[in-house]
């Protein structure tokens, strides 16, 4: 699978949206996007995951560049409920391959 | 989405003893489970792939004699950790496979702790 980079830490104001970045510059063509998070001391969450074409669900949006190199996902008004560490992962779909987690994005949603 | 539960959510134990943890799948049928690994701060490992009927794919470094995985239905599977020490004590995850939608779910984890 590809790696990504992510930053280490971001903040945002409750209420506003989260924009976090993901960088997958070595994707391949057959690889997916997929997000997921990880609130304190649960196991990790699905958000939304996406080939190359913008994706919404009623948790988040993403965003795919159209190199797909990099993605953002979006949470259009962050709560505070929304503080967790987000990863971005790229794998092939369709499969139960392994996921490989980096080391994600802690994000501090604050009042 | 899919439901998958883990068993216990904590346990505590002494050093030199066994610990299982188990892992469903509620409402979906799953071929092949994950067990995962998370040390405070850290990022979650991956310890080994787990087949229904076969025997578990272990990550390089994993030992699979003091990590024993079973997965003997399609709903449960099972890691043992045998022997437990104190540098065992960590957050173990368990995810799974479901083949009718091509997604993978997680379970809350277990937190173990060995005195």
């Amino acid at each position: 699978d590809a790696k990504t980079t992510q930053p280490p830490s971001m903040d945002c104001a409750e209420g506003r949206a989260a924009n976090l970045p993901c960088n997958h510059s070595t994707i391949s063509g057959n690889e997916y996007v997929y997000w997921y998070r990880q609130i304190h001391s649960q196991g990790p969450q699905y958000i939304i995951h996406g080939l190359k074409n913008n994706e919404t669900n009623e948790m988040a949006s993403l965003i795919i560049t159209e190199d797909r190199k990099s993605s953002t996902l979006i949470l259009p008004h962050a709560t505070l409920r929304d503080t967790a560490v987000y990863y971005c992962i790229v794998r092939v779909t369709g499969t139960a391959s392994k996921l490989t987690f980096g080391t994600g994005t802690r994000l501090q949603v604050t009042l | 989405g899919a439901v998958v539960s883990q068993h216990p959510s904590r346990v505590i134990c002494k050093s030199g003893t066994s610990v299982k943890i188990e892992c469903r799948s509620l409402d979906f049928q799953a071929t092949t489970m994950f067990w995962y690994r998370q040390f405070p701060k850290q990022s979650l490992m991956l310890m080994a792939t787990s087949n229904e009927g076969s025997k578990a794919t272990y990550e390089q470094g994993v030992e699979k004699d003091k990590f024993l995985i079973n997965h003997a239905s399609l709903t449960l599977s099972t890691l043992t950790v045998t022997s437990a020490h104190p540098e065992d004590s960590s957050f173990y995850i368990c995810s799974a496979w479901d083949t009718s939608i091509n997604e993978q779910f997680f379970g809350p984890g277990t937190r173990l702790t060995v005195l």
